[in-house]
């Protein structure tokens, strides 16, 4: 039982290219998320997903894309990347069914530094 | 607007004493409220929820929090720390209002000393 798979798990980046972040869930959950995690800011939600086909801006979505084309993918896209996008980024997802006291399911994570 | 507040960055307990980890949050309806824990490298792990009824609410690991609508606090406690709680320590938010969004403190960073 896998749960939540992020790929790749570090990545090297240089300022300008571009690249996605590929998340998988295998537990039919229909809400997915993105976040970044930065010392001492926590967790900041960049997109999140209420279904195959939405998706929808968080707090800091700025300088991303994402696409929910399955419902079990959840693509985070830098189309060019600066270096204020390092960061580690990871990937969430949980069930509709109940709301918001569903607790959300993590992947280990993408390691990204943008030189 | 919602946030969380988890007033302490890092905390340092000798292995076998008890802890408490602060976590305060503003919010204006009823909230979920939920404690993460992170290893190095690792992704977030659920260690215990809270969403209605009793408000001490027993977790995994050992560790267990109580939520307190009078002072908007849930906070993390556990009787005796293990060498291997060492972790970073999230508290989160939970809301409906869309999308089912979560609101995570910046986190406690936990040492234990032998």
């Amino acid at each position: 039982n896998a749960g939540v798979t992020q790929t790749p798990k570090f990545r090297v980046l240089k300022t300008g290219q571009s690249m996605t972040l590929l998340c998988a869930q295998d537990m039919n959950h229909e809400y997915m998320y993105w976040y970044r995690q930065d010392p001492g800011m926590g967790l900041r939600l960049i997109h999140y997903s209420v279904g195959e086909g939405t998706t929808a801006k968080g707090e800091v979505p700025d300088g991303y894309n994402v696409s929910r084309l399955k419902k079990q993918n959840f693509l985070l896209g830098l189309e060019s990347a600066a270096p204020s996008q390092t960061s580690v980024y990871f990937c969430a997802s949980s069930y509709e069914t109940g709301g918001a006291n569903q607790p959300q399911h993590f992947g280990d994570g993408t390691r990204l530094s943008i030189l | 607007a919602q946030s969380v507040t988890q007033p302490d960055i890092h905390i340092t307990v000798s292995e076998g004493a008890s802890l408490e980890l602060r976590c305060n949050y503003s919010y204006g309806a009823t909230p979920y409220l939920f404690w993460y824990v992170q290893s190095p490298g690792q992704g977030l792990q659920l260690l215990l929820k809270y969403f209605s009824g009793d408000t001490l609410v027993q977790g995994i690991k050992g560790f267990e929090a109580e939520f307190k609508r009078s002072q908007s606090s849930f906070n993390l406690r556990k009787p005796s720390v293990h060498w291997s709680d060492a972790a970073e320590y999230f508290c989160a938010v939970g809301t409906g209002s869309t999308g089912n969004q979560f609101y995570f403190g910046t986190g406690t960073s936990l040492t234990v000393i032998p």
